[in-house]
């Protein structure tokens, strides 16, 4: 299994510049979310999802739209990159919503918005 | 005031020293207790799992929770240059009940010399 994977590892964009970070899992889990980590700031939510086609927002949606079409995908697209979302992006995910604790991460794409 | 909230430190010991991790949290429905560890540009991984008040121990690991204090704690015996790393407590209200949401805290760096 390769777990948890992203895409790209690094980034930089442009203000105003859209894109989409990948993230998908090959051990069938429902559960998905997205973080984003800022210095001092810890991990912070943004959007999760409970299976495919269920989708809700976390503490800092505001920005991100996410989708979720398939159990094994769930990419997080920037619609008009800001400054402030220079971040380092994780995506994470957990066998169900029982268990979303044990939520294993991805290696982070690092996103810089000049 | 955030949920969770954890001294950044940094924490710097030398190899062989008992460390002591802690965090501590304002929200009384919290159940379920977790601590990450997160190397250096990689994702966090879970190290140790709680549930309510009490100790668990896993090696040179041992988590405790004091849910009467809002207090919960690492300590790491026999400390490793490899246990260098960055470590976030993490904790839920209820299995389900969020939708899997985790609170972190900010996160501790830790560094052990040799």
């Amino acid at each position: 299994n390769a777990g948890v994977t992203q895409t790209p590892k690094f980034q930089v964009l442009k203000t105003g510049q859209s894109m989409t970070l990948q993230c998908a899992q090959d051990m069938n889990h429902e559960y998905m979310s997205w973080y984003r980590q800022d210095p001092g700031m810890g991990l912070r939510l943004i959007h999760y999802s409970v299976g495919a086609g269920i989708t809700d927002q976390g503490e800092v949606p505001n920005g991100y739209n996410v989708s979720r079409s398939t159990t094994e995908d769930f990419p997080l697209r920037l619609l008009s990159a800001a400054p402030s979302q220079t971040s380092v992006y994780f995506c994470a995910s957990s066998y169900s919503t029982n268990r979303a604790d044990t939520q294993y991460f991805g290696p982070g794409t690092r996103l810089t918005v000049l | 005031q955030k949920e969770v909230e954890q001294d950044p430190g940094p924490l710097s010991v030398p190899e062989g020293a008992i460390v002591s991790l802690n965090c501590t949290y304002s929200n009384s429905a919290f159940q379920y207790f977790m601590w990450y560890r997160q190397y250096s540009r990689k994702g966090p991984e879970l190290l140790m799992y709680t549930y309510s008040s009490g100790n668990k121990e896993d090696g040179r690991f041992t988590a405790q929770v004091d849910k009467s204090s809002k207090y919960i704690s690492l300590f790491i015996r026999d400390s490793q240059p490899s246990d260098s790393a960055t470590y976030l407590c993490a904790m839920s209200a209820r299995r389900g009940s969020t939708l899997g949401r985790l609170y972190f805290g900010r996160g501790t760096q830790l560094t052990v010399w040799p």
